[in-house]
């Protein structure tokens, strides 16, 4: 079965603070994803990559950054953190080729901003 | 840019009963995928059922089935025989495959799906 996993399920940070949150699949997945996902709202894009040290914005990227050193590993980074920031961080993944396009998401990490 | 609407917050219904969720969505695109995502109470984001957009047939998984309306921009999920495990948000998802299928998913808002015992 395709994993994807998040460092933390809940975290807890102050205002200013840099977060970074990390996220790791071990399907051998070229694309990876972050996504925010907050009441009534639904999830929206933050940012992609396709491979390793590409990304590309997606529609709410102020903000944010992430790094892709390595294929399976995907981190988001906060670089000062704000309160209007707390919200759910879903991590996905989906391989380049597969006709299906399926994305897979990790757990989530709850992050609030105090 | 496209959009993708879900114009039901939240819905009810008894087991066993058939419940419709419904979806719009607004693209120039040709080449698209639609899907529909379920998120049980404990988060984990997962498929439902796919579509792609140039196949007239309707897509169909066990219980789960769309009404996939082209022309219209309608792409509609029906559960039969409703079941206490399908109690979850259901996103409707939309993604422009001209890039490969490496850009990300476009979602609505969602619909919290309650089934009643």
């Amino acid at each position: 079965d395709v994993k994807v996993t998040q460092s933390s399920r809940y975290l807890v940070k102050r205002t200013g603070e840099k977060v970074f949150l990390e996220c790791v699949q071990d399907m051998d997945h070229e694309n990876m994803f972050w996504y925010r996902q907050d009441p009534g709202l639904g999830l929206r894009l933050i940012y992609f990559s396709y491979d390793v040290k590409m990304k590309e914005k997606g529609d709410i990227p102020e903000g944010y950054s992430v790094s892709r050193e390595k294929k399976e590993r995907f981190s988001l980074i906060l670089e000062s953190a704000s309160t209007n920031q707390t919200s759910m961080y879903l991590c996905a993944s989906s391989p380049r080729t597969s006709g299906k396009n399926e994305q897979f998401f990790g757990p989530g990490t709850r992050l609030t901003v105090l | 840019a496209q959009t993708v609407t879900q114009s039901q917050p939240e819905m009810s219904v008894q087991e066993a009963e058939t419940v419709t969720l419904s979806c719009t969505y607004d693209t120039s695109e040709n080449n698209y995928y639609l899907f529909w995502y379920k998120q049980p109470p404990s988060r984990q984001m997962i498929l439902v059922i796919r579509q792609e957009a140039y196949k007239q047939q309707n897509a169909t998984e066990n219980r789960f089935s769309v009404n996939f309306q082209k022309a219209a921009k309608s792409f509609s999920l029906k559960i039969s025989d409703s079941q206490l495990g399908d109690t979850a948000m259901y996103f409707c998802a939309f993604m422009d495959y001209s890039g490969g299928g490496a850009d990300g998913l476009t979602f609505g808002k969602g619909t919290h799906l309650i089934i009643q015992p």
